[in-house]
């Protein structure tokens, strides 16, 4: 079993859509979660930390489920420029593993 | 300004070649990483420098070999390389070890071993 896990997609979403991912992860003792977007041939960019309480920031909104292990990122309204690929990032110590990621496509 | 630089941008190289790759931060960040990522597939960790020390080596073949000669620099010397090498190698810094640290990106160096 992968120690990161992501739906690989693609998801193709019109403009203006709302978009859920979900990252499930194996290890019960990760510390700290994050979305990172990486567009293709570039490095991967943060998006978001993601906190035990939820957080939102502008039309992207990150839970985190620990019980079930498994955080999820909500895109609303979504654009054109929000087509790329979107990693979960697991950290424990400083040791960080990242799922496979899920490519979104917006479309006009 | 949270810019991790790294140069070259693109390296082709033959099996028998010695060649370094190059990160640099100057945002007064103590720990730097070293990540391999293939085509469709995520970062793999790599190695992990904390205060200038190597704290991770994450079981990797000797044919990769680190360095970091101060705090702002990383270096990741290569030699006898295969081909199934050939990847983009990503280095990423962040403030601290500690759990929560962000870990940011430079643009990686996209490798090619002939």
């Amino acid at each position: 079993r992968k120690e990161v896990e992501q739906d690989p997609g693609p998801f193709n979403v019109p403009e203006g859509a709302t978009v859920a991912f979900n990252c499930t992860y194996s290890n019960s003792a990760s510390q700290s979660f994050f979305w990172y977007r990486q567009d293709c041939r570039k490095e991967p960019k943060l998006l978001m930390s993601v906190y035990s309480s939820g957080n939102e920031d502008g039309r992207f909104t990150a839970q985190l489920n620990r019980a079930s292990q498994y955080i999820s990122l909500l895109i609303r309204d979504s654009k054109l420029s929000d087509s790329a690929t979107y990693l979960c990032a697991v950290k424990q110590n400083n040791d960080m593993r990242f799922g496979a990621g899920t490519r979104l496509t917006v479309k006009p | 300004d949270t810019e991790v630089t790294q140069t070259p941008k693109h390296l082709v190289m033959g099996m028998t070649n010695k060649k370094s790759l190059k990160c640099e931060q100057h945002m007064g960040h103590r720990a730097m990483y070293w990540y391999k990522q293939k085509a469709k597939k995520p970062p793999e960790l790599m190695f992990v420098y904390s205060y200038e020390k190597l704290s991770i080596n994450e079981s990797v073949p000797s044919r990769f070999s680190p360095e970091c000669p101060n705090s702002s620099l990383l270096n990741l010397h290569l030699h006898a390389l295969q081909p199934e090498d050939s990847a983009l190698y990503l280095c990423a810094s962040s403030q601290d070890e500690g759990t929560s640290e962000t870990q940011y990106f430079g643009p990686g160096t996209r490798l090619l071993v002939l």
